[in-house]
């Protein structure tokens, strides 16, 4: 079975650049997350989605970073305009939405970003 | 102010003896608890779980320990192999539906054959 799959898994761009990172979660589950790993602060949830409606933002840095999920397959996350400190590695992970019993994430192999 | 906190970055450990991997929190609504794995280049995977019922879960080598008046858990790998070498983060919820767990910064452990 194919897992969390997220693109690109490498991106290097320039301050100011639009940034749009995808990812495709595992069939069949309701629940979406992104994070944000850094050095400084480990592993940060930005945004969680179930069933396709975001139900908890409180976590995105600022108005810059949005994130959509049009679908049940599928979810941006875009930063604009970036900034050098938006560099890190950002995470998307899924899980099945009721009867999680492990409460376990399958995450994505992550896109790691690059502002210069 | 960090809610959960894994206070050494790093930990060495020889191969065969056991690793033990603290995680501290400071939210006390938090009750269930994850550890994950991460190898370099690669999404973290879940390794083990324990919810605030149990103070303590074991599977093969992996055993979590939980105690909640000092909210403190850890994590015991016996007897450790150099394939665990890798960052293992903590993570905690006031849920066991994975909305919205709460990850320590990881601890870097290396096994030295």
């Amino acid at each position: 079975d194919a897992g969390v799959i997220q693109s690109p898994r490498h991106e290097v761009t320039e301050m100011g650049q639009e940034v749009t990172l995808r990812c495709k979660p595992i069939s069949g589950h309701n629940s979406l997350f992104w994070y944000r790993q850094t050095m400084m602060r480990g592993l940060e949830l930005l945004i969680y989605f179930n069933n396709n409606v975001p139900i908890d933002d409180s976590g995105m840095p600022e108005d810059r970073f949005s994130a959509k999920m049009p679908n049940a397959s599928f979810s941006t996350l875009k930063i604009q305009p970036s900034e050098p400190r938006d560099s890190a590695v950002y995470f998307c992970a899924s899980s099945p939405l009721a009867g999680a019993f492990t409460g376990e994430l399958f995450f994505g192999e992550g896109s790691r970003l690059t502002v210069l | 102010d960090q809610q959960v906190k894994q206070n050494s970055p790093s930990l060495s450990v020889q191969e065969g003896r056991i690793s033990i991997l603290n995680c501290d929190y400071t939210n006390s609504m938090f009750d269930y608890f994850l550890w994950y794995k991460k190898y370099p280049a690669e999404g973290p995977t879940f390794l083990i779980s324990i919810s605030s019922i149990k103070d303590k879960n074991e599977d093969g080598r992996f055993t979590v320990f939980l105690n909640k008046s000092a909210k403190h858990l850890s994590l015991h790998i016996v007897p450790s192999q150099p394939g665990d070498s890798a960052v293992y983060f903590c993570a905690a919820s006031e849920d066991n539906y994975g909305q919205n767990f709460v990850f320590g910064p990881g601890t870097r452990l290396s096994v030295l054959p």
